[in-house]
């Protein structure tokens, strides 16, 4: 079974400039979630979509931060303008369902953001 | 914020059983208890949950204490790959997904 694919594994850019990310989830998987891990620290969620409607975007920056799901299977995550404190790596992450407590989420590889 | 306290660090012999203890003495009573790890370079990987039960499956064991407030989980045979951050998160129920907050885990190095 493939799992979660993520592009690109890295981008570097300079702050005010516009980025973007893909990812492409596990095949019949509704929820999609994708994550900010800032260096020594854990993942923190910015979005989950089950399907293509949003469940929760209560920590998405959104003066910046943007994302979309619109067929409900490959999902883009864009920053702009981006900021030096946003240097991360972005993680996505995959589950059968939101709805049950054990459908475990599966996490792609991430993509390391630098922006200098 | 995690509802959870891990120690920073921890080191282990290979070959010898890892425990990760994890306190989360504020646990509700319709929360699961989540086991990820880690590994450099690499998205989290789950590894264990469970509510009450102890719980062990081909990668770990999950002991949780009789009054939720805290617990071990146990790799049996460590090895060097097993080298990771060890997530412990206590999981919301939600009909529409138990959001994941992730503390700063335990980084377990395992030493020749």
């Amino acid at each position: 079974e493939a799992g979660v694919a993520q592009s690109p594994r890295y981008k570097i850019i300079e702050k005010r400039q516009s980025v973007a990310f893909w990812c492409n989830p596990i095949s019949g998987h509704a929820t999609l979630y994708w994550y900010q891990q800032i260096l020594g620290q854990g993942p923190k969620l910015l979005i989950q979509f089950q399907n293509n409607g949003v469940v929760d975007d209560s920590q998405l920056p959104k003066d910046r931060f943007s994302a979309e799901r619109l067929k409900g299977v490959d999902s883009t995550l864009k920053i702009q303008p981006a900021k030096l404190e946003d240097s991360a790596v972005y993680l996505c992450a995959s589950s059968l369902s939101g709805g049950s407590l054990d459908n475990e989420q599966f996490f792609g590889p991430g993509t390391r953001l630098t922006v200098l | 914020d995690a509802k959870t306290t891990q120690p920073t660090s921890m080191d282990c012999a290979e070959g010898r059983a890892a425990n990760l203890p994890c306190n989360h003495s504020t646990i509700s009573g319709n929360e699961y208890v989540y086991w990820y790890r880690q590994i450099h370079s690499q998205g989290p990987q789950y590894i264990i949950h469970g509510l009450k039960n102890n719980e062990t499956n081909e990668m770990a064991s999950l002991i949780i204490t009789e009054d939720r407030k805290s617990s071990t989980l146990i790799l049996p045979h460590a090895t060097l790959r097993d080298t990771a951050v060890y997530y412990c998160i206590v999981r919301v129920a939600s009909n529409q997904g138990g959001k994941l907050i992730f503390g700063q885990g335990t980084e377990l190095s395992v030493k020749p």
